[in-house]
């Protein structure tokens, strides 16, 4: 079956400082892969999507490259903000007409002034 | 254009009652998507209902929950006899007809609290 696995938080960072949180994916067929973004009191926001291998999605200076060699697709940010501060989930779609997303559990990320 | 709503975002019910949950998709939107997240855990898929028709219930358990989406209103999950075990937050997400479906845009959630 399907399954995102997602560097456990929380994680704390002080703004400016470069981020990097973790997926790794187990699928069946060639994947999309999804990042979403859930501020505080909010529903999950779509922040970049990769569709096929070596695809980079990006958003808001937010990067991941779809790594089919090593099944990941990790979220990257040059220099965060405070408003940054939210829950971050890896997430898949296997197969052509799918519609199942199969989410990690989420990492939460602090950024302090 | 205003997006999926749901409503109501906190709800509190004690053991042995009926919790029903709404989801308005976003305008124009035909298809809607529910999931559970319980504590600790990613989202998991629950039931993808178009109108008037359930498509695939698969992640949904066999008792006591079930769901619609007719053909006017908000799709509803319902939860007949919640237990403690059914304190969660419940997410419905709608896309569009004709645009794919893995692009799916969520709502704020609905937070059970089971007493």
């Amino acid at each position: 079956g399907n399954s995102v696995t997602q560097m456990e938080g929380p994680v704390t960072l002080s703004e400016e400082a470069f981020l990097t949180i973790n997926c790794t994916y187990t699928a069946t067929g060639y994947p999309s892969l999804f990042w979403y973004v859930q501020y505080p009191g909010e529903g999950l926001q779509l922040l970049l999507k990769a569709t096929k291998a070596d695809d980079k999605g990006s958003n808001k200076g937010f990067e991941a490259t779809y790594r089919k060699e090593t099944t990941s697709f990790h979220l990257e940010k040059g220099s965060v903000q405070v408003s940054d501060s939210a829950v971050y989930f890896c997430a898949l779609i296997s197969g052509a007409g799918s519609y199942q997303l199969t989410f990690g559990k989420g990492t939460k990320l602090s950024v302090i002034p | 254009n205003a997006g999926v709503m749901q409503n109501p975002r906190h709800l509190v019910r004690r053991r042995g009652q009926e919790a029903r949950l709404r989801c308005s998709p976003m305008k124009g939107h035909s298809h809607v998507y529910w999931y559970r997240q319980l504590p600790e855990e990613g989202l998991k898929f629950m039931v993808y209902l178009q109108k008037e028709n359930i498509i695939d219930e698969s992640g949904m358990p066999k008792e006591r929950f079930s769901a619609e989406f007719p053909k006017e209103g908000p799709s509803i999950l319902r939860i007949q006899q919640v237990v403690r075990g059914d304190s969660a937050a419940y997410f419905c997400a709608s896309s569009p007809e004709g645009q794919g479906t893995d692009t799916q845009y969520f709502g704020p959630g609905t937070r059970l609290t089971v007493l």
